[in-house]
């Protein structure tokens, strides 16, 4: 099993551009989730899913979408990337979303707005 | 104020000894308390899971204090391979999970 994988590991873009961060699991979580990681912030939620088809809004939505046609796929989209997104975007999984549920982390993607 | 916070270090300490790391928490209904590893550039790993009684897993221990909001964790016999960042995580409600911004350990040979 590949576990987490995104797609891709490094990108540039200039403010403006618009881009689409991949995440896929092959564990048939239910749940799955999108992180940004910046300096001195710690990991904060952006968006998640808890299936197919369904997607809300975590702690800093703004300037993101995304979207879960499979459930084995999640998607992170950039609109008009901005240098305040500027960061290490994580995905993960989880069977289930309650208690004790260990989330699985993707590699990462470093994304750098110019 | 933040939902977890935790003193960042770096925490340097030699080869087998015993190190703490505290973490404290805003809300008081939070209901599921992690400890996970993070290496260099590299993703988040659940380390353990946190229960009210007290955990322990090998030479690491954790507890929670609910009356006082605060988790810790505690390292015996460091190796030099513990050397990494931990993030204290809380879950909050069904699914969203709030990490501090880690504390880091650097074990000296």
């Amino acid at each position: 099993n590949a576990g987490v994988t995104q797609t891709p590991k490094f990108r540039v873009l200039k403010t403006g551009q618009s881009m689409t961060l991949l995440c896929a699991q092959d564990m048939n979580h239910e749940y799955m989730y999108w992180y940004r990681q910046d300096p001195g912030m710690g990991l904060r939620l952006i968006h998640y899913s808890v299936g197919e088809g369904t997607t809300a809004k975590g702690e800093v939505p703004d300037g993101y979408n995304v979207s879960r046609l499979k459930k084995q796929n999640f998607l992170l989209g950039l609109e008009s990337a901005a240098p305040s997104q500027t960061s290490v975007y994580f995905c993960a999984s989880s069977y289930l979303g309650g208690r004790g549920n260990e989330q699985f982390f993707g590699p990462g993607t470093r994304l750098t707005v110019l | 104020r933040k939902e977890v916070e935790q003193d960042p270090g770096p925490f340097n300490v030699p080869e087998g000894a015993t190190v703490a790391f505290n973490c404290t928490y805003s809300n008081s209904a939070s209901q599921s308390f992690f400890w996970y590893r993070q290496d260099c550039r590299k993703e988040p790993k659940l380390l353990m899971s946190v229960y009210s009684s007290g955990n322990e897993d090998g030479r690491f221990t954790a507890q929670l204090n609910r009356a006082s909001q605060y988790i810790s964790l505690l390292i015996r016999d460091s190796k030099l391979s513990d050397s990494a960042t931990y993030l204290c995580v809380v879950k909050n409600g069904a699914n969203n999970l709030f990490f501090g911004t880690g504390t880091r350990l650097t074990v000296i040979p």
